[in-house]
Parts: C-alpha cells; sequence; structure tokens
C-alpha cells in the first residue's frame, strides 16, 4: 500500500529562521504530491501540488517543495519562516494503488517563537 | 471560490445515540466527496469516498453499517454515525473535488465528535 512519512513531528523555529519539513512516499510509479497546511482552528488548505515538470514547485506564502524522484521525497521549504506560520503541515500523495485518493503523512507541527 | 462547509462544528452525544454531520460545497458542484477521521496527534485517515448517487466506498476497517455516508446531491453529503461510542470520539473532516479537478480535493472545518 502507498505510504507517505514525515520525518519531524514538532520542530520549533525562531522567526527568520529557514525551514524544511521532510516527506517521503513510497509509490514508484506516477505521482501527485501535496502539502497542505492546517492553521490552529482552521480547515486543510493547499500549500502547493507538484504533478509534473519543473521538480521546484512554488507554492502561496513563499514556501516553496522539491521532487526527488530518486528520493522519493517531497521536502518543504521556506527560506525565513515567520510567526503566522505556525500551524500543522501534512504532505500528501496521490496515484498508485489509491488512485484519486489522498494518503497523508503523519503531520508536522511548527511552532514558531517571535 | 471552492468553500466546503461542515455542520456542526461540535457535538456532544450520549453513547447509543447517533449523529449526523452535514459536508456542503457551496460554490461549486462535489461530485465525489471524502470522509475522513484525524485522531490527536496523528494524519487523517480516509474512512469513505461517496460520489453522488452512487454507494460510498469504504475503506478496509471502516464499519459501513456504523458510519452511513449519503451523497444525495451535487453539494451535500451526510456522515451519520449510528450507535456512537465513546471511541467513536473524533474530528471528523470532509473534502469535496469537481468532475474538472480530479486532483485538488477542498477540505471542511471538521466536526469535533464527543460520545460520553
Amino acid at each position: 500500500a502507498q505510504s507517505v512519512s514525515q520525518h519531524n513531528h514538532h520542530v520549533i523555529l525562531s522567526e527568520a529562521a529557514s525551514l524544511e519539513l521532510g516527506c517521503n512516499y513510497s509509490y514508484g510509479g506516477t505521482v501527485n504530491l501535496f502539502w497542505y497546511v492546517q492553521y490552529p482552528g482552521q480547515h486543510l488548505q493547499l500549500l502547493l501540488k507538484y504533478f509534473s515538470g519543473d521538480p521546484l514547485v512554488k507554492g502561496i506564502k513563499g514556501f516553496e517543495a522539491e521532487f526527488i524522484k530518486s528520493k522519493f521525497s517531497f521536502n518543504l521549504r521556506k527560506p525565513s519562516v515567520q510567526w503566522s506560520d505556525t500551524a500543522e503541515y501534512f504532505c500528501a500523495s496521490l496515484g498508485g494503488t489509491s488512485y484519486g485518493k489522498l494518503t497523508f503523512g503523519q503531520g508536522t507541527i511548527l511552532t514558531v517563537h517571535p | 471560490g471552492a468553500v466546503v462547509s461542515q455542520h456542526p462544528s461540535r457535538v456532544i452525544c450520549k453513547s447509543g445515540t447517533s449523529v449526523k454531520i452535514e459536508c456542503r460545497s457551496l460554490d461549486f458542484q462535489a461530485t465525489t466527496m471524502f470522509w475522513y477521521r484525524q485522531f490527536p496527534k496523528q494524519s487523517l485517515m480516509l474512512m469513505a469516498t461517496s460520489n453522488e448517487g452512487s454507494k460510498a466506498t469504504y475503506e478496509q476497517g471502516v464499519e459501513k453499517d456504523k458510519f452511513l455516508i449519503n451523497h444525495a446531491s451535487l453539494t451535500l453529503s451526510t456522515l451519520t454515525v449510528t450507535s456512537a461510542h465513546p471511541e467513536d470520539s473524533s474530528f471528523y473532516i470532509c473534502s469535496a473535488r469537481t468532475s474538472g479537478r480530479t486532483y485538488e480535493q477542498y477540505f471542511g472545518p471538521g466536526t469535533r465528535l464527543t460520545v460520553t
């Protein structure tokens, strides 16, 4: 079965620090990859997505992610975080035997101190 | 655009009763809706997929007689937790997808169910 793993459960940073959240997926075929963010008390929102083409994907709010097929990774990055980036981040994949269904990682809670 | 609402946002019920949660797509037609369950500090687990006008497809391990899903229109899907027990207490989230944008799901704000 397809799986998605996120390496860090909780990341704590100070404002202006750089961020990288790890995500690895298991399926070796064509996959579509997503990063979602869930701010406290709010619903899941799409940050960015990768379908094909340029492996470096830019999303909203200054986030970007790089698809590295050889490493089965899709890490999320932001050069300088803000306090308002405090949220939970989920990596998800769509594809393979789970056609049409999103498979989510465990989530990473990001806390940014001002 | 692409707003999904859920009602209620929170519900507390007694063990043995049934609870209905509504999921609505407010500004688009949702040919497919998904229901997820999220336990504290865990990821979203897909429970079932529902297509408008047809029976829902349940994931392995999800009791279809306990979690009744109805997708009677292109803007509404309901999840009914029947004979609820404390172990059903969880955060239930729905998402919706249109036929024209196969890969993107729009999520509702979730419903916190507490069974006492």
